[in-house]
């Protein structure tokens, strides 16, 4: 199951920042916050990704709590082609199994960008 | 720079018959998962390859198996195909070493 709980549907005006949010009260010393995005049909694009200190790069910026237990996307100025299913994922890094944790999705919040 | 490409596109199978999908991960990358979409859900584990092994295997039955090959393509079979086999199949590469997993875009896989 998910470790994460996010709204299932949000708008934004289009070139006014949309803030995403995430929570992850369960989240382990170990596990990063990653966000992605599936525009309709299509595989989804990865965002961003945190740990403890907010990160920013050319897409988004992720603000995470002090206390880790929630986070924020933000997309500083949405466009329409922002219009997408946003997942917001918890994940430690590597399995003990070897390769890389699974990437684990829930229901994602749809955000519609209106112009 | 190509990034993880899959083919086919879309592929349309009837009831009991086998299909092979196809992955090639972004240059550089040696680890590849891959991941069961049914319509209106999140993406679903299947399993990962890495080193040419299955590392990691989600909730699925044994008609679904894979491959990795040394240039660490992968193949997804899946054989006796059921109407709830029809989905969107992605393929996710990582470099296991800075983790993050980058994804095709996908193959539509129809069942009738």
């Amino acid at each position: 199951d998910a470790k994460t709980t996010q709204p299932p549907s949000m708008d934004c005006a289009e070139g006014r920042a949309a803030n995403l949010p995430c929570n992850h009260s369960t989240i382990s010393g170990n596990e990063y916050v990653y966000w992605y995005r599936q525009i309709h049909s299509q595989g989804p694009q990865y965002i961003i990704h945190g740990l403890k200190n907010n990160e920013t790069n050319e897409m988004a910026s992720l603000i995470i709590t002090e206390d880790r237990k929630s986070s924020t996307l933000i997309l500083p100025h949405a466009t329409l082609r922002d219009t997408a299913v946003y997942y917001c994922i918890v994940r430690a890094l590597l399995s003990s199994q070897g390769g890389s944790e699974k990437l684990v999705f829930g229901k994602g919040t749809k955000l519609t960008v209106n112009p | 720079d190509a990034g993880v490409t899959q083919s086919p596109t879309h592929l349309i199978k009837t009831r009991g018959q086998q299909v092979t999908l196809r992955c090639s991960p972004k240059s550089g990358h040696d680890t590849v998962s891959w991941y069961q979409q049914a319509l209106g859900q999140g993406p679903q584990f299947i399993f990962q390859y890495y080193e040419e092994e299955e590392r990691q295997r989600g909730n699925f039955p044994d008609r679904f198996s894979g491959h990795q090959f040394p240039n660490y393509s992968s193949e997804l079979n899946v054989n006796a195909l059921l109407l709830g086999d029809s989905a969107l199949y992605l393929c996710a590469s990582s470099l296991v070493i800075t983790d993050t997993q980058y994804f095709g875009p996908g193959t539509r896989l129809t069942v009738l």
